[in-house]
C-alpha cells in the first residue's frame, strides 16, 4: 500500500469546516483513498473512501485531485465531538490497513 | 457501538504470564483482523482471517503470539510469556468481502498492561 503524508495536528473552530489534507503521491491505479478517525480510547471508525471521483456521505466529503496524488477530507460543520485523530490510508480495498501517524484534529468552542 | 465486541477491555498481568483476548465480530462478517496500537502511534496490523483460515501474519507477530478463529466466528489472540513491550491496545476489526465499501468495523480494544 502507498504511503501517505498528513500534518501532525490541526485546529478548527466549532461550526466551521475542517479541511484535512493528505498527500499520497505514489498511489497506484487500483488503490482507494480511505479515511478513518479514532476518538480517544475508542477503536478507529470508518468515515469515507473514494477512487477517483469526489464522494460525500452523512459524515464528510472527500475531494481527490485529478492526478490522485492528494486528497482532502472535509467535515462541513465541525463539532466538539469531531475532535479525534484522522487517518488517511491508501488501500486496495481488501486485506490489512496500514495506518500512519494521522492528524490530530482539535475542534475548539 | 459497531457490533464488534472484545473481552476483556482491560488486562493487567505480570511479566512472563500468558494472556488470551477474545473478539466477537459482526456475525455475517467473514474477515477478522487483529491490530496492535501503542501510545501515540497508529494501529499496526498483526494478522487476519478469512473464515477459519489465517491468511496473513505480520512480522510483528512473534512466536509468542498465536491467533485462532476455529469456527469462523469469534477469534482469540494469545500472548505467551508476556514482556513489558507487549503493553498496548489490541484492536479487533471485522469486514465482509466482497462488499461495496470493504469497511472495517473496529471493536473497542483490549488494553494490556504488563508489569
Amino acid at each position: 500500500d502507498a504511503k501517505t503524508t498528513q500534518p501532525p495536528s490541526m485546529d478548527c473552530a466549532e461550526g466551521r469546516a475542517a479541511n484535512l489534507p493528505c498527500n499520497h503521491s505514489t498511489i497506484s491505479g487500483n488503490e482507494y483513498v480511505y479515511w478513518y478517525r479514532q476518538i480517544h480510547s475508542q477503536g478507529p471508525q470508518y468515515i469515507i473512501h473514494g477512487l477517483k471521483n469526489n464522494e460525500t456521505n452523512e459524515m464528510a466529503s472527500l475531494i481527490i485531485t485529478e492526478d490522485r496524488k492528494s486528497s482532502t477530507l472535509i467535515l462541513p460543520h465541525a463539532t466538539l465531538r469531531d475532535t479525534a485523530v484522522y487517518y488517511c490510508i491508501v488501500h486496495t480495498s481488501y486485506g490489512k490497513l496500514t495506518f500512519g501517524q494521522g492528524t490530530i484534529l482539535t475542534v475548539h468552542p | 457501538d459497531t457490533g464488534v465486541s472484545q473481552d476483556p477491555r482491560h488486562k493487567i498481568t505480570k511479566r512472563g504470564q500468558n494472556v488470551t483476548f477474545r473478539c466477537d465480530p459482526i456475525s455475517e462478517h467473514n474477515r477478522l483482523y487483529w491490530y496492535r496500537q501503542t501510545l501515540g502511534q497508529g494501529p499496526e496490523f498483526l494478522t487476519y482471517f478469512q473464515n477459519e483460515a489465517q491468511l496473513e501474519k505480520s512480522r510483528l507477530l512473534s512466536d509468542r503470539f498465536s491467533a485462532e478463529r476455529p469456527k469462523g466466528s469469534f477469534s482469540t489472540l494469545e500472548i505467551q510469556r508476556t514482556e513489558q513491550g507487549d503493553s498496548a491496545m489490541y484492536l479487533c476489526a471485522s469486514s465482509l468481502v466482497p462488499d461495496s465499501s470493504y469497511e472495517q468495523y473496529f471493536g473497542p480494544g483490549t488494553r494490556l498492561t504488563v508489569t
